[in-house]
């Protein structure tokens, strides 16, 4: 079974540019998060889609931050512009219903240089 | 106070030690309650779910304590890939709650 499906794996950007990052989820799950990861402040949540609706985006740092999800399997996280303190592990996962256990990608490392 | 509180260690126990991990969290009303295991430059993978009864998977055991708000995760004959960061989830009642995580490091 494929598990959650992520790109770029790694992303290295200069300072102004925009950056997209890819998200697959499980073939089924109806939920679907994004999570930033640094050392600093842990694992925080961005954004999170209910059939492909977005139920909470309070945790989107600011509007240079913006997600989609057009269908159920597909999604996409946009940074424009992308600033240096935005380097972190982007992770992505799917779960079958609310409050059900989360399946997580792999990550996409973002570097902005 | 955190919504979801873990010591983070870092715990460095030998190999086939036994060692224990308490998680607390903030809202009596949570419904589900997971261990997740993050290795260093992974993502978080589950490792159980936490059952209102306890419940066990082979060397690892979790519990949940209801009246006092807290989870707990018990690996009993550690192995060196055991080392790992131990997370705590939580459903607070939107959505999952991730602790900070326990970093366990088993050593030869």
């Amino acid at each position: 079974d494929a598990g959650v499906i992520q790109s770029p794996r790694h992303e290295v950007t200069e300072m102004g540019q925009e950056v997209t990052l890819r998200c697959k989820p499980i073939s089924g799950h109806n939920s679907l998060f994004w999570y930033r990861q640094t050392m600093m402040r842990g694992l925080e949540l961005l954004i999170y889609f209910n059939n492909n609706v977005p139920i909470d985006d309070s945790g989107m740092p600011e509007d240079r931050f913006s997600a989609k999800m057009p269908n159920a399997s597909f999604s996409t996280l946009k940074i424009q512009p992308s600033e240096p303190r935005d380097s972190a592990v982007y992770f992505c996962a799917s779960s079958l219903a609310h409050g059900h256990e989360q399946y997580f990608g792999p990550g996409t490392r973002l570097t902005v240089t | 106070r955190k919504e979801v509180e873990q010591d983070p260690g870092p715990f460095n126990v030998p190999e086939g030690a036994t060692v224990a991990f308490n998680c607390t969290y903030s809202n009596s009303a949570s419904q589900s309650f997971f261990w997740y295991r993050q290795d260093c430059r992974k993502e978080p993978k589950l490792l159980m779910s936490v059952y209102s009864s306890g419940n066990e998977d082979g060397r690892f055991t979790a519990q949940l304590n209801r009246a006092s708000q807290y989870i707990s995760l018990l690996i009993r004959d550690s192995k060196l890939s055991d080392s790992a960061t131990y997370l705590c989830v939580v459903n607070l009642g939107k959505e999952l709650t991730f602790g900070s995580g326990t970093q366990l490091t088993v050593l030869p």
